[in-house]
């Protein structure tokens, strides 16, 4: 399978706790975008990578979430001291900067913080 | 933040009804417009519109574009129970970020 792979499919977490999410897109695609889904809504913009530079992170993204790709290929999102309004679906999506402009998402991340 | 607003929010019809669904945005920075459909799991791409007027088509789903009036229509014919889903509508920027909508959840009843 080539898609967009992310890593854990569920995370049940205690609040304070951090927890790390990988995303793994399309080899091709330079381009990763984090996005976040709770129930009834549709996905929020979090950050997203063009290569390993992280080009723009939503003002909705508290400091204890940080993002990375440090090789342009793979990246993980870290969230720190997690509370409860951090319960949500964490999707990955990736790109291709000379392509048509279409988001390949992954399966999601699920955490739920207790 | 732009906005992008999807009616109804959701929708109960039976198996062969045919059903619209809308996507309003606003208009800064404008690529494309795009549509996706959500069962369980990952949005998987429906259509990707640019231009106004020009109607894409896959089987019983269509969709066009309307850049004067800034908003988008999906279309599904003799809908299916395979149909229910939410479908997401997004802004896509220059950038190729998309700014998505709520969702219009769908179930077609047998």
């Amino acid at each position: 399978d080539t898609g967009v792979s992310q890593d854990p499919r569920h995370k049940i977490t205690k609040r304070g706790q951090n927890v790390t999410f990988r995303c793994d897109p399309i080899s091709e695609h330079n381009r990763l975008y984090w996005y976040r889904q709770t129930l009834g809504q549709g996905p929020e913009f979090l950050t997203y990578f063009q290569n390993e530079a992280q080009l723009e992170k939503s003002r909705l993204l508290s400091d204890r979430f940080s993002a990375e790709r440090p090789k342009g290929s793979f990246s993980t999102l870290e969230i720190q001291r997690t509370e409860q309004g951090d319960s949500a679906m964490y999707l990955c999506a990736s790109s291709s900067a000379a392509g048509t402009g279409e988001l390949f998402f992954g399966e999601g991340s699920r955490l739920t913080v207790l | 933040e732009d906005k992008v607003v999807q009616s109804p929010l959701s929708l109960v019809v039976h198996e062969g009804d045919t059903v619209t669904l809308n996507c309003s945005y606003e208009v800064t920075n404008f690529r494309s417009l795009l549509w996706y459909k959500q069962e369980k799991k990952a949005p998987t791409f429906l259509f990707m519109l640019t231009s106004s007027g020009i109607e894409k088509k896959s089987g019983r789903l269509s969709s066009i574009l309307d850049k004067k009036e800034l908003f988008s229509i999906l279309n599904i014919t003799a809908t299916q129970t395979g149909d229910s889903a939410i479908y997401l509508c997004a802004r896509a920027n220059q950038g190729g970020k998309l700014i998505f909508g709520q969702g219009t959840e769908l179930s077609v009843k047998p």
